[in-house]
């Protein structure tokens, strides 16, 4: 079985565009969760989707937004890019989802860069 | 709010030994709790997850405990190897099903 896949795997970008990461989840998993993670602030929830539903968010501003499609995939949008933003962004599926006895499969995460 | 603190932070051992890295969450009310280990500029792989009805979990060299009243989880790695050197991360599923990480503890295993 495949795992969770990440593309782009590296992206740099400039202050003030735009990114969209692509997640690809094991096949039949449900959900898929998005976190950033940076040398300061460790590995933090952006958000989870199931079956195309936004089912929570973390704390982060209203740049930061994803979405899922009818196949599982999903992405993640972060628009007015800031310097601050530069990560490493791992999603992660599962089949039931956070809050059930459900293993969470991380992908390899994409490395976004912003100059 | 949850917040998840493990010690130590960093770790350097002799290949063979055993060694225990600890876990402690402010809020019991907890789902589960997942340990990973994720190696340098890569993803994380998930080594065990327990249940917030269970007490531990086992798989090969390694045993996960979780004690949710005192908000405490511990990993024990019997009889370490070099390819154990990683960051170690744990990360319960707390009330608001986020899955809230811990900063993770760095683990050297030296030949």
């Amino acid at each position: 079985k495949a795992g969770v896949t990440q593309t782009p795997r590296y992206l740099i970008k400039t202050r003030g565009q735009q990114v969209t990461l692509s997640c690809s989840p094991i096949s039949g998993h449900r959900s898929v969760s998005w976190y950033q993670q940076t040398p300061g602030q460790g590995l933090q929830f952006l958000f989870e989707y199931f079956s195309e539903t936004q089912r929570n968010k973390g704390n982060f501003p209203g740049r930061f937004s994803g979405r899922q499609f009818s196949n599982s995939r999903s992405e993640m949008n972060v628009s007015t890019l800031e310097l601050g933003d530069s990560a490493l962004y791992l999603c992660a599926s599962s089949s039931a989802g956070l809050g059930n006895a459900d293993t969470q499969y991380f992908g390899p995460g994409t490395r976004l860069t912003v100059l | 709010k949850q917040e998840v603190t493990q010690i130590p932070a960093a770790l350097s051992v002799p290949e063979g030994e055993n060694l225990v890295l600890n876990c402690s969450f402010t809020d019991s009310a907890i789902y589960n709790l997942q340990w990973f280990r994720q190696d340098p500029g890569k993803g994380l792989t998930s080594l065990l997850l327990i249940q917030s009805s269970q007490r531990e979990q086992t798989s090969g060299r390694l045993n996960a405990s979780l004690d949710k009243s005192s908000g405490r989880s511990t990993l024990y790695i019997a009889a370490s190897q070099p390819g154990d050197s990683a960051t170690y991360l744990c990360a319960p599923v707390d009330s608001s099903y986020k899955l809230i990480f811990g900063s993770g503890t760095r683990l050297l295993v030296r030949p």
